[in-house]
């Protein structure tokens, strides 16, 4: 199956700052998916981006299919954003495969 | 409904029992999956649904393991003779045109 690399594994952040997490993965895919995972557990989707470059309010993401890799972008970061993000891809529509997620902590 | 919706949200049960968990999708979503998630790790595909069948169920880690989905809407993952290794949540997924949309998952504890 497609393996999916996240980094970093976790990250700490102060309130306001901005930051970058990188999903890299093995194979050509036809979906791509960056989830939030809340201290709940509950995964929340944030977008859906086999390729090309999203935005979403203080969130966006960029895919670049041809080299693998995609990117999620958090800017003015707030508490309410930490928990662990999740990127998942599928090369068939349906079989996601996870990466091992990035923790983000963001402190007041 | 709005959302997909998974009952029960927390189970506890004895080694060697059986377990039915239940997802409801998001109304007129044709696909269902479910996923397993362990501690501290990314969920792990188990099953996929178009309509009422079965289109891949490569990721049940045995015969123990087994799902249904009748009418084409609500399914149910069944586990029988639960083992300790079997603790974790389920995760039941619903999509129309790719994307997928989780439910909250159900936490099976297998005492």
């Amino acid at each position: 199956g497609i393996q999916v690399e996240q980094s970093p594994p976790d990250l700490i952040l102060q309130e306001g700052a901005n930051s970058t997490l990188r999903c890299n993965f093995s194979d050509s895919v036809n979906n791509l998916q960056w989830f939030h995972q809340n201290p709940w557990g509950q995964l929340i989707n944030l977008f859906y981006i086999p390729s090309g470059t999203k935005q979403n309010g203080r969130l966006s993401a960029t895919t670049v299919a041809t080299e693998r890799y995609s990117l999620l972008y958090i800017s003015s970061s707030q508490t309410t954003d930490s928990g662990v993000y999740f990127c998942a891809v599928s090369s068939n529509d349906y079989k996601l495969s996870f990466g091992a997620g990035t923790t983000v902590t963001v402190r007041a | 409904g709005a959302g997909v919706s998974q009952t029960p949200s927390n189970k506890v049960t004895e080694k060697g029992k059986y377990v039915e968990l239940r997802c409801d999708p998001i109304s007129g979503h044709t696909a269902l999956y479910w996923y397993r998630q362990s501690l501290g790790q990314g969920p792990e595909f188990l099953i996929y649904f178009q309509g009422t069948g079965a289109a891949d169920d490569s990721g049940l880690p045995n015969d123990r393991f087994f799902a249904v989905r009748p009418e084409g809407s609500v399914s149910t993952l069944k586990i029988q003779r639960t083992e300790r290794g079997d603790s974790a949540v389920y995760l039941c997924a619903s999509s129309l045109t790719g994307e997928l949309f989780f439910g909250e998952g159900s936490r099976l504890t297998v005492l």
